[in-house]
């Protein structure tokens, strides 16, 4: 039943290695998103996904890579991992309509890099 | 470029006693705006939204929120706060044109003292 689901909830990883976070949602929204919230609670958008084209990029390292094989899925991985990419993950998805204008998100993915 | 302002980090309320937590927005044209909730450890759940029309608008769990173009505000009220409210509250201005992108203010931490 849960609308975006992602997985896994907490993943704790050394320095240097690489790794991915998976993200779904069965609401059948068109457009997908990744928001990063750091240890002051600042969300940022780092990327958006529309039926599957990249539409945001933000300003953010190339050691981060989205994909979306279909709509209804929206994967980070993450290559080289440092101390500073500790953070909450989270991932989101819109339809494109005005009234159904706001997201719906996935109830997050805490990164520990050490 | 879009951008939401939260003047007030932390709020301390009595249970019963009525809220509002302030939300200030910079953006050119009229704007979607969301007030979000997100208790600890959880993603964040959609309380209300505004894109047109009143500009008092009613949310979940006995919320509202009144838009005020000339203040560039949407602050977020309640007449009678409840012990479960404890939760940080993240206000955000939406624009479908940058790609439904949603820009978050640095969030409102809400404590409720019995």
């Amino acid at each position: 039943d849960t609308a975006v689901s992602q997985t896994p909830k907490y993943l704790v990883t050394q320095m240097g290695n690489d790794k991915s976070i998976k993200c779904e949602q069965n609401l059948g929204h068109d457009t997908m998103y990744w928001y990063k919230q750091d240890s002051k609670k600042f969300l940022k958008i780092m990327f958006s996904y529309n039926n599957k084209e990249l539409i945001i990029n933000e300003t953010v390292p190339n050691r981060f890579s989205p994909k979306s094989p279909d709509k209804a899925h929206l994967n980070l991985h993450i290559n080289s991992l440092e101390l500073g990419d500790s953070a909450v993950y989270f991932c989101a998805s819109s339809q494109a309509t005005v009234h159904n204008y706001g997201y719906t998100f996935g109830s997050g993915t805490r990164l520990t890099v050490v | 470029a879009q951008s939401v302002t939260q003047p007030d980090i932390h709020i301390t309320v009595s249970e019963g006693a009525s809220l509002e937590l302030r939300c200030n927005y910079s953006y050119g044209a009229t704007p979607y705006l969301f007030w979000y909730v997100q208790s600890p450890g959880q993603g964040l759940q959609l309380l209300l939204k505004y894109f047109s029309g009143d500009t008092l608008v009613q949310g979940i769990k006995g919320f509202e929120a009144e838009f005020k173009r000339s203040q560039s505000s949407f602050n977020l009220r309640k007449p009678s706060v409840h012990w479960s409210d404890a939760a940080e509250y993240f206000c955000a201005v939406g624009a479908m044109e940058y790609g439904n992108k949603l820009v978050f203010g640095a969030g409102t931490i809400l404590r409720v003292k019995s």
